[in-house]
């Protein structure tokens, strides 16, 4: 059974910090890993999908790596604004459904 | 021109009542999917309807009813509501519902916040 798990729960960093999100996941044999961002009381926004047999995307400041072999994906934020405050979640598709994780809290302190 | 549509967006209610939420996509997407987000933020599928099929239940109460009149739309009934159903249910959708030789990127509503009184 899949598992996704997000470190840390929260971060808070200045501006203009590099930062970086961890997704880990249990079963490697994945298809594809999706990042998502949910700001306060709104849906959620897809970053970057990451096909299994790709290692990097890219969005404009944003970096989202995968290794199957070791279960995990980064989320590389470069010279993080205050307007990238939001929670960061990653997901796996499974059986026809996405699996997420708890998610990453982010406040970019200006 | 939004994607994906859910209304209400805010729903109070008190226990006990039955409400429904209604979902639409104008993506020409095969698959819809509602999630539930609880209080601690944790996104947790509930349904998934492929071409009005209904392809996943994961252990939901039947007091939910999901409905799914075409294939651009899929409205959530819930019966008898509980305390414990107050959180916010996302409507989804994605072009395709298998994975294999598949994209499966799923695109998200803008939630619909339920407190139950």
């Amino acid at each position: 059974k899949q598992e996704v798990t997000q470190i840390p729960a929260a971060l808070s960093v200045p501006e203009g910090e590099n930062l970086v999100l961890n997704c880990s996941f249990t079963d490697s044999a994945i298809y594809n890993l999706q990042w998502f961002r949910q700001d306060p009381g709104k849906g959620l926004t897809s970053l970057l999908l990451i096909q299994s047999s790709q290692r990097e995307q890219t969005s404009g400041r944003l970096n989202a790596s995968l290794d199957k072999s070791s279960g995990r994906s980064t989320l590389y934020i470069a010279a993080s604004q205050p307007g990238d405050s939001a929670t960061y979640l990653c997901a796996i598709p499974s059986s026809y459904k996405l699996i997420f994780g708890s998610g990453t809290r982010l406040l970019v302190r200006p | 021109d939004t994607a994906v549509s859910q209304t209400p967006k805010y729903l109070v209610t008190q226990m006990g009542n039955d409400k429904s939420i209604k979902c639409e996509q104008n993506l020409g997407h095969d698959t819809m999917y509602w999630y539930k987000q609880d209080s601690k933020k944790f996104l947790k599928i509930m349904f998934s309807y492929n071409n009005k099929e209904l392809i996943i239940n994961e252990t939901v109460p039947n007091r939910f009813s999901p409905k799914s009149p075409d294939k651009a739309h899929l409205n959530l009934h819930i019966n008898s509501l509980e305390l414990g159903d107050s959180a916010v249910y996302f409507c989804a959708s994605s072009p395709e519902s298998r994975l294999a030789g598949r994209r499966f990127e799923q695109y998200f509503g803008p939630g619909t916040r339920l407190t139950v009184t």
